[in-house]
């Protein structure tokens, strides 16, 4: 079974400045995908970026950015220039392809809570 | 494009009851996949349903169960609740099985 980590309970960070969240996985697949989403206080989940493991290149969304490592099964979240508006809960999440049969089914870590300061 | 919905957006049952909740997905994707995000236990995947199949099941008993229908809607249905049934049910659609999700706001069941 695969196992989602994430080791950050709770972080903050200045607005404007630059802040990481950390994710480990677990899996003997070759081929999955990995996920960020956030939750913000309203409850509704968004998806914040996406990586397939196959894919060597870190994936990029304006201000986030991943850093996959996947020697080390490492899925860490960059946010640049972080404002007020990424205050949220952020988890990592991890999928099989569906060559294996289980896609769909995401797994996900327990969450980092984040909080944005003036 | 409307997102995925959700109906009701709270409930509150007693225990023994039997609820139904809804999704509709995002128009075009096929996909719906439910979970349950409890303090406790985080976010655990319920099911996936596919082309009215389902295609996934997570380690839930019996009690919850699905469907899909051919305009690929979905209900969950949980029966003879239970106090720790009381969690925030989270839908999500994807166009096809192996893409990204996208979630709905959830329905915030409370059993007493």
């Amino acid at each position: 079974a695969q196992t989602v980590t994430q080791s950050q309970p709770e972080m903050s960070v200045q607005e404007a400045e630059t802040v990481t969240l950390s994710c480990t996985y677990d899996t003997s697949e070759n081929n999955y995908y990995l996920f960020w989403y956030k939750q913000p206080p309203s409850r509704q989940m968004i998806l914040v970026i996406r990586q397939e493991a196959y894919k060597q290149q870190n994936a990029t969304e304006n201000r986030f950015s991943v850093n996959f490592q996947k020697a080390a099964k490492s899925f860490s979240l960059k946010i640049s220039d972080s404002q007020l508006g990424d205050t949220a809960m952020y988890f990592c999440a991890f999928m099989k392809h569906l060559q294996t049969g289980t896609a769909s089914k995401l797994t996900f870590g327990t969450g980092t809570r984040l909080q944005v300061t003036l | 494009k409307a997102g995925v919905t959700q109906t009701p957006r709270y409930l509150i049952k007693t225990r023994g009851q039997q609820v139904t909740l809804s999704c509709s997905p995002i128009s075009g994707h096929r996909s719906v996949s439910w979970y349950q995000q409890t303090p406790g236990q985080g976010l655990q995947f319920l099911f996936e349903y596919f082309s009215e199949t389902q295609r996934n099941k997570g380690n839930f008993p019996g009690r919850f169960s699905g469907r899909q229908f051919s305009n690929s809607r979905s209900e969950m249905n949980v029966s003879t609740l239970e106090l720790g049934d009381s969690a925030l049910y989270l839908c999500a659609s994807s166009l096809y099985r192996y893409n990204e999700q996208f979630f709905g706001p959830g329905t915030r069941l409370t059993v007493l």
